[in-house]
C-alpha cells in the first residue's frame, strides 16, 4: 500500500494476556517510531527503530514491552500479561531520513478488560 | 531529558482570525523540528520540516518560522477557518538522538 498500515486497527484483550500489534511502514521508509496515546494525553515515545536496530528504547514503559523490525520493513510490538493501564492508542510511524517527514499509521486502538 | 514545550495548551479563536502558537526546545545540538496537524480521529499528518536557522516555510495559509539559537518556532495560522480546529503538534530532533520527541500541542478550535 501506499501508506503505513496497522493492524489490527482494534484490539480488546483481557488483563494478563499478550497481545502483538502490526506496523508496515512506507517501502523504503528505513526510520519507524513506535508512539502511544493514553486517554487525554500526548504522543509518548515507545522506541525508534533505524533499519533492524533499535538506537532508542528508551520510552517502552516496562519489561513487559518488546518490539522487533525485521527486513528492514515489518514491525511488531509485543505488550505482555497486558495490564489496564495499557490501554490506548498505539501508533506507527515511518520515514525516509531523520530530516524528513513522518508518515503515521491509523493507530491499534487497545483496550485491557 | 529532552523537553519540547508548546504553548497555548489550547485555543479557542473565531472564523478569520489569525493566530500563533510557540514551540520551544533545547537549542543545543539541534537537528530538525517538525510540525504536525492532528485532527480528531485521524492520524497526525505533516505540515513542515526544519533545519536551519532562520527557515521560514509556508503553505497556504499556514506558516512557521524557526530560531535554532533560542531555540523556538512559531506556527502562524493566517485567517482560521472551522476546518483548520486541530491540535498541533511540533517534535524534535537533535544531532545525537534521532527519534522525534513531541511536544504535548496546542488544540485550536475555530468557530463560526
Amino acid at each position: 500500500g501506499a501508506g503505513v498500515s496497522q493492524s489490527p486497527s482494534n484490539k480488546v484483550t483481557e488483563k494478563g494476556k499478550d497481545v502483538e500489534l502490526r506496523c508496515d511502514p512506507i517501502s523504503g521508509h528505513t526510520a519507524l517510531y513506535w508512539y502511544r496515546q493514553s486517554l487525554g494525553q500526548g504522543l509518548e515515545f515507545l522506541i525508534y527503530f533505524q533499519g533492524n536496530s533499535a538506537p532508542d528504547k528508551s520510552g517502552l514503559p516496562s519489561d513487559r514491552f518488546s518490539a522487533e523490525r525485521t527486513g528492514g520493513s515489518v514491525s511488531t510490538l509485543t505488550i505482555q500479561r497486558t495490564q489496564q493501564e495499557d490501554s490506548a492508542v498505539y501508533l506507527c510511524a515511518s520515514s525516509f531520513s531523520d530530516y524528513t517527514e513522518a508518515f503515521f499509521g491509523q493507530g491499534t486502538r487497545l483496550t485491557v478488560v | 531529558i529532552l523537553n519540547v514545550e508548546q504553548s497555548p495548551q489550547s485555543l479557542h479563536v473565531q472564523e478569520g482570525d489569525s493566530t500563533n502558537f510557540t514551540c520551544s526546545f533545547p537549542s543545543s545540538n539541534f537537528y530538525a523540528l517538525h510540525w504536525y496537524r492532528w485532527e480528531t480521529a485521524k492520524s497526525p499528518e505533516a505540515l513542515f520540516v526544519m533545519t536551519l536557522n532562520g527557515d521560514e516555510k509556508k503553505k497556504g495559509r499556514i506558516s512557521a518560522t524557526l530560531n535554532t539559537k533560542e531555540g523556538y518556532s512559531y506556527l502562524y495560522i493566517k485567517g482560521s477557518q472551522p476546518e483548520d480546529s486541530a491540535t498541533y503538534l511540533c517534535a524534535f530532533i537533535t544531532g545525537t538522538a534521532s527519534k522525534l520527541t513531541f511536544g504535548t500541542g496546542t488544540r485550536l478550535q475555530v468557530t463560526l
